[in-house]
C-alpha cells in the first residue's frame, strides 16, 4: 500500500535551516508529481510547493519562494524540502503528498517549530 | 490568488441528519474543486474531486456539486465517524488554495 513518511522536523531558531525528507513506498515514485503542504497550528492548509516526476516543473507559494527548495531523488524514492531563513510564520505541520492537483495520499506530517 | 471561502465555520448536526457545507471561490474555477475530511491529529483525506466525483472507497453518503464559483458538499446522513473538519481546495490556478475549513460537530 502507498506509504509516505516524513522526517526532519523539529525546533529551530528564526533565520535557521531545516531539511525535511519524505520516504515513499508502495507505488512507482518516479511516475508521480509530489507536493509539500503545510498547516499552521489551528489553521487551514497551505500548499507550499510541488515538483514534477522528472523535476522539470517546480512551483512555490510566494510565502516561501527564494527560501525553500523542493527536490527529489527517484532512485531513493524520496522527496525533500530544504528550508532556509526560517520565520515564526513557517511554524506548521508539513505534509508530503502524492500528486500535484488533488493529493489522494498524504503522510502523517512532521512538525516544524520556529522559535527563539 | 484565488480565495476560497467556506461557510459556516461550524455546523452542529445530530447523527443521522443531513449536513450541507458551502464553498465559494473568488473567481471562476470550472469544476476544479476537491473536498477533504480531516480528523484531529490526522492528515486530510480526499473525499471528492472534480467537484462531484467521489474518490476511491468513499461512501455514497458523501456528495458534491457546483461549478464556477459556488460549490456544495453534502453528507446525507451523518455517522459518528463523520464528525470532523472539511476543507475545500481549488486546483484551477497556482497557487492551489484551500478554504479555512468547516467543523462539523455533534449537536
Amino acid at each position: 500500500q502507498v506509504q509516505l513518511v516524513e522526517s526532519g522536523g523539529g525546533l529551530v531558531k528564526p533565520g535557521g535551516s531545516l531539511r525535511l525528507s519524505c520516504a515513499a513506498s508502495g507505488f512507482s515514485f518516479s511516475d508521480y508529481y509530489m507536493s509539500w503542504i503545510r498547516q499552521a497550528p489551528g489553521k487551514g492548509l497551505e500548499w507550499v510547493s510541488y515538483i514534477s516526476s522528472s523535476d522539470s516543473t517546480i512551483y512555490y507559494a510566494d510565502s516561501v519562494k527564494g527560501r525553500f527548495t523542493i527536490s527529489r531523488d527517484n532512485a531513493k524514492n524520496s522527496l525533500y524540502l530544504q528550508m532556509n531563513s526560517l520565520r515564526a510564520e513557517d511554524t506548521a505541520v508539513y505534509y508530503c503528498a502524492r500528486d500535484s492537483l488533488v493529493p489522494g495520499y498524504w503522510g502523517q506530517g512532521t512538525l516544524v517549530t520556529v522559535s527563539s | 490568488e484565488i480565495v476560497m471561502t467556506q461557510s459556516p465555520a461550524t455546523l452542529s448536526v445530530s447523527p443521522g441528519e443531513r449536513a450541507t457545507l458551502s464553498c465559494r471561490a473568488s473567481q471562476r474555477i470550472s469544476s476544479n474543486l476537491a473536498w477533504y475530511q480531516q480528523k484531529p491529529g490526522q492528515a486530510p483525506r480526499l473525499l471528492i474531486y472534480g467537484a462531484s466525483t467521489r474518490a476511491t472507497g468513499i461512501p455514497a453518503r458523501f456528495s458534491g456539486s457546483g461549478s464556477g464559483t459556488e460549490f456544495i458538499f453534502t453528507i446525507s446522513s451523518l455517522q459518528s465517524e463523520d464528525f470532523a473538519v472539511y476543507h475545500c481546495q481549488q486546483y484551477n490556478d497556482w497557487p492551489y488554495t484551500f478554504g479555512q475549513g468547516t467543523k462539523v460537530e455533534i449537536k
